[in-house]
């Protein structure tokens, strides 16, 4: 049973314009939410992080928004660029557990 | 990579061989975790070490086993290696209950 869930495979945006990836989740419980950015052949890096009590954590052109009475959260990317091309996990530090990913594409 | 290594890179074995993979850390986390890496399936967690000799399962545990004898190594083992098993591991460390470092992956094969 998926904690957490991304149910965009994928996204397709072009240059300078925002990425929006979303992620669900059902233990309201979690204390804090990351995203984790994956390139091929790589090892996921840490992008960015929210805790519950917080609702919009900001750094650089990345934001997250946690929206707690939809268990949902987002992470904003803006402008958007070639280099974001990449695939997007979302997870919490309760369970360890990750969302199927996000494949995110930036034409240029 | 914060200090992780996994070895091998790349492996290729056949069915029913027992296949173990190394994870070695110089950060002294205490955590270490094992996820799998398979298309529509995300990062899928399989077991995971919370200190030495302290383990537990993960999401996918079945078929695999682990053993940390020490802080810096973490080992995934595969008892009788399966085609279901053919995927990319990686091994991840965290000082605490936070952000995890990963390392490169582990490619393996089962024919």
């Amino acid at each position: 049973d998926q904690q957490v869930k991304q149910n965009s495979p994928s996204l397709s945006v072009q240059e300078g314009r925002i990425s929006i990836l979303n992620c669900d989740y059902t233990n309201s419980m979690f204390d804090y939410f990351l995203w984790y950015k994956k390139y091929p052949a790589e090892g996921p890096t840490f992008l960015i992080s929210i805790s519950s009590i917080k609702d919009k954590n900001e750094d650089g052109r990345f934001t997250v928004f946690l929206n707690k009475s939809a268990k949902h959260l987002s992470l904003h990317i803006v402008p958007s660029q070639p280099g974001d091309s990449a695939v997007y996990f979302c997870s919490n530090n309760n369970d360890m557990r990750f969302g199927a990913g996000t494949r995110l594409t930036v034409k240029p | 990579d914060a200090g992780i290594t996994q070895s091998p890179r790349h492996k290729v074995t056949e069915t029913g061989t027992p296949v173990t993979l190394r994870c070695h850390q110089t950060e002294n986390h205490r955590y270490m975790y094992w996820y799998r890496q398979d298309p529509g399936h995300g990062l899928r967690l399989i077991h995971y070490s919370y200190g030495v000799k302290d383990t537990d399962k993960g999401e996918v545990s079945d078929g695999y086993s682990v053993s940390r004898s020490k802080t810096e190594d973490f080992l995934l083992t595969l008892e009788s290696a399966t085609s279901s098993q053919t995927s990319v591991y990686f091994c991840a460390i965290s000082p605490g209950n936070e952000k995890l470092f990963f390392g490169s992956g582990t490619q393996l094969s089962v024919l």
